[in-house]
C-alpha cells in the first residue's frame, strides 16, 4: 500500500516557481517525509527532508502542514534540468523497514 | 567518491538462465535494498538487507533471491529469469543512525537494464 500520493503529472513555465503537493495522511509521529528527484531513467537522486519544520537547502524548500498529513516541495526558480520525475516517501529515522516509492509526480518545465 | 556500483549496466539473456546482479557500495551503510521501475508503476522495492545476514522481503520479492555476507554487497540473484522481470533495477543503501535524526538519505546505483528473451 503506498503511504503516499502525488499528481501525475505538472508543468511549470521556465524561472517561477514549482510547487509539488504530496499527501501522506497516515503518516506516524516518528516518519521523516523526503522528496527524491528522477532524471530520465538515473537513480533517484535526494533533494531534502524535513519531520515537522519547513526545512530550506540550495535545492528546494519543503514545506509540511502543521497536521503533518501533507507537504509541498518547492523549487523557487525552475530550470529545464529541473525536468524530472519527483518521488515523496516517508521514511522513520532508523531506516529499517520497507520503503515505497509510488509512481512519483512528472515535472515538465517549459521554456 | 561515495557511491553504490551496479554490475552489469545493460544484460540481454534468456529465460531459465541464472543470473546475478552485484551492488556494492563503499559508504559502510548498514541498509541496503534492490527496486525495480517498469512504466507507470514506479520504483517497487524487491528486498531490503538491514545488515549482514539479515534480509527481508519489499513489495515484489516473487522470482529474486538476494544474500548479505558483507556489509558492503548485496547480489540481486534470478535463478531462473522470466520475461515478466525485465526491467530497470536500481540498488541504493543508506546509513541507519543510532540517534533518529531523520537523516537516513538512500544513495542510488545507476541502474542495471536487463531484458530477458
Amino acid at each position: 500500500d503506498a503511504k503516499t500520493t502525488q499528481p501525475t503529472s505538472m508543468d511549470c513555465a521556465e524561472g517561477r516557481a514549482a510547487n509539488l503537493p504530496c499527501n501522506h495522511s497516515t503518516i506516524s509521529g516518528n516518519e521523516y517525509v523526503y522528496w527524491y528527484r528522477q532524471i530520465h531513467s538515473q537513480g533517484p537522486q535526494y533533494i531534502i527532508h524535513g519531520l515537522k519544520n519547513n526545512e530550506t537547502n540550495e535545492m528546494a524548500s519543503l514545506i509540511i502542514t502543521e497536521d503533518r498529513k501533507s507537504s509541498t516541495l518547492i523549487l523557487p526558480h525552475a530550470t529545464l534540468r529541473d525536468t524530472a520525475v519527483y518521488y515523496c516517501i516517508v521514511r522513520v529515522a532508523r531506516g529499517y523497514q520497507k520503503v515505497t516509492f509510488g509512481t512519483g509526480t512528472k515535472l515538465q518545465v517549459i521554456p | 567518491e561515495a557511491q553504490v556500483t551496479q554490475n552489469p549496466r545493460y544484460l540481454i539473456t534468456v529465460t531459465g538462465k541464472k543470473l546475478t546482479v552485484t551492488c556494492s557500495q563503499n559508504m559502510n551503510h548498514e541498509y541496503m535494498s534492490w527496486y525495480r521501475q517498469d512504466p507507470g508503476l514506479g520504483l517497487r522495492q524487491i528486498y531490503y538487507s538491514m545488515n549482514v545476514e539479515v534480509t527481508d522481503k519489499g513489495d515484489v520479492p516473487e522470482g529474486y533471491k538476494v544474500s548479505r555476507k558483507e556489509k558492503r554487497n548485496f547480489p540481486l540473484i534470478l535463478e531462473s529469469p522470466s520475461p515478466n522481470q525485465t526491467s530497470l533495477y536500481f540498488c541504493a543503501s543508506s546509513l541507519a543512525p543510532v540517534r533518529p535524526s531523520g537523516a537516513n538519505v538512500l544513495t542510488f546505483g545507476a541502474g542495471s537494464r536487463l531484458t530477458v528473451l
